[in-house]
């Protein structure tokens, strides 16, 4: 497709349970951003990739968020045991190079933990 | 670390109507400034940047300056449209490279 694409759009998961989130660059952007949007804030980043290098992960809240993207183009953010607080809007960004300030951003994955 | 501050909104005007979307930041070092909006069920989109003191980021009729002395980074146009409803994000892109975003504000336009 032409821009970045996620998926699923709405997830709703009991508490405890796991998640996976994917995330479908613009083809040939070499990095990708994950951020995660509470109600009413900004996006906060989470992590990023260049291809397949995990090169930041600093903004992941916790041991039970674990992000992958093993051949350089599709992305998933996975969350282990969720919790309320994880209720959130995950957005996923690419650009063409880590220095290229234009990023492009999916239209994110709204997360409901019940 | 780096902080992004917006006005308190949401904000309503009328079509035709002038708009200042206040923007003020904290960083060390020359960030790189930015507006992004999200309009209705879109995703982010940019809007306009600016990289340097005094660089002026202009499109779709906004515009903003960057302004190192008061380390602010304030939206304006001069006659909004209906169109321009939306989510307004002020970030900037400092040291550590991250995007730093603000809180948002909601933008309601009425004909």
């Amino acid at each position: 497709g032409a821009g970045v694409s996620q998926s699923p759009r709405y997830k709703v998961a009991k508490r405890g349970q796991d998640v996976a989130l994917r995330c479908d660059p613009i083809s040939g952007h070499v990095s990708l951003f994950w951020y995660q949007q509470a109600l009413g804030q900004g996006p906060e980043f989470l992590t990023y990739f260049q291809n397949e290098a995990q090169l930041d992960k600093s903004g992941l809240p916790s041991d039970r968020f674990f992000a992958e993207r093993p051949e350089g183009s599709v992305s998933t953010l996975k969350i282990q045991r969720t919790q309320q607080e994880d209720s959130a809007v995950y957005l996923c960004a690419s650009s063409s190079y880590f220095t290229d300030e234009k990023l492009f951003f999916g239209s994110g994955t709204q997360l409901s933990v019940l | 670390g780096d902080s992004v501050t917006q006005m308190e909104g949401p904000v309503t005007l009328s079509e035709e109507a002038f708009l200042t979307i206040n923007c003020t930041y904290t960083a060390t070092g020359y960030p790189s400034l930015f507006w992004y909006v999200q309009y209705p069920g879109e995703g982010l989109q940019l809007l306009l940047k600016a990289t340097k003191a005094d660089d002026k980021g202009s499109n779709k009729g906004f515009e903003a300056t960057y302004r190192k002395e008061t380390t602010s980074f304030h939206l304006e146009k001069g006659s909004v449209q209906v169109s321009d409803s939306a989510v307004y994000f002020c970030a900037l892109r400092g040291a550590n490279s991250k995007l730093t975003f603000g809180k948002g504000i909601t933008l309601s336009v009425r004909p």
